[in-house]
């Protein structure tokens, strides 16, 4: 069982260039989850799908897009990279919708914007 | 902003002591996690603590949620070098659909 797959595991960017993050789950979970991690920040949430079909904005979301493209997949878009955008990003699923059950954590994005 | 801060930052143990990490928030919530991320990976999930529970064991991990103060603590008994990794407690709001996390305990664990 493969849970939470993310890709790439590595990029780096220019500033103004574009990209698309990919995760995909394999538990037939309902809600999936990005959030991204700094130095001293934790993890914040930059957006959610709750369900198939439905998408959310978290705590950070400004510069970012996402698609909920089926119940499997969850796509975060960066549509003009910028330096802050620096930091490693996490995709998550959960089975219930809601914040009411485990979450589980892909193994991250490392993303650099020059 | 963050709804659960854990305490202390850093923390650094002999091997075979226990450790306690805590964690205030500062809204009413329905349930409380803790995570560990060991360095470079993904985070794990451990334990899952309702707002109608006071105590949770699971193996050598023992959990406390006091609503009445919004705060919980984590205590790792007889640790491990494997224990060593940065621990997180993650909140709801009640009623959303979002966890929220704190800025994490750094916890090393000296053989």
């Amino acid at each position: 069982n493969a849970g939470v797959t993310q890709t790439p595991k590595f990029q780096v960017l220019k500033t103004g260039q574009s990209m698309t993050l990919q995760c995909a789950q394999d538990m037939n979970h309902n809600s999936m989850y990005w959030y991204r991690q700094d130095p001293g920040m934790g993890l914040r949430l930059i957006y959610y799908s709750a369900s198939e079909g439905t998408t959310d904005k978290g705590e950070v979301p400004n510069g970012y897009n996402v698609s909920r493209l089926n119940k499997r997949e969850f796509s975060l878009r960066l549509e003009s990279a910028a330096p802050s955008q620096t930091s490693v990003y996490f995709c998550a699923s959960s089975r219930e919708g809601g914040a009411t059950g485990e979450l589980f954590f892909g193994e991250g994005s490392r993303l650099t914007v020059l | 902003s963050q709804q659960g801060e854990e305490d202390p930052q850093a923390l650094s143990i002999q091997e075979g002591e226990n450790a306690t990490m805590n964690c205030s928030y500062k809204t009413s919530i329905n349930n409380l996690q803790w995570y560990r991320q060991n360095s470079g990976r993904g985070l794990v999930h451990l334990i899952l603590i309702r707002s109608n529970e006071r105590e949770k064991h699971s193996g050598r991990l023992r959990v406390t949620l006091d609503t009445s103060k919004k705060s919980s603590s984590l205590l790792i008994t007889a640790s491990r070098a494997a224990d060593t990794a940065s621990y997180f407690c993650a909140t709801d709001h009640q009623g959303a659909q979002k966890l929220v996390f704190g800025q994490g305990t750094r916890l090393t664990i000296n053989p």
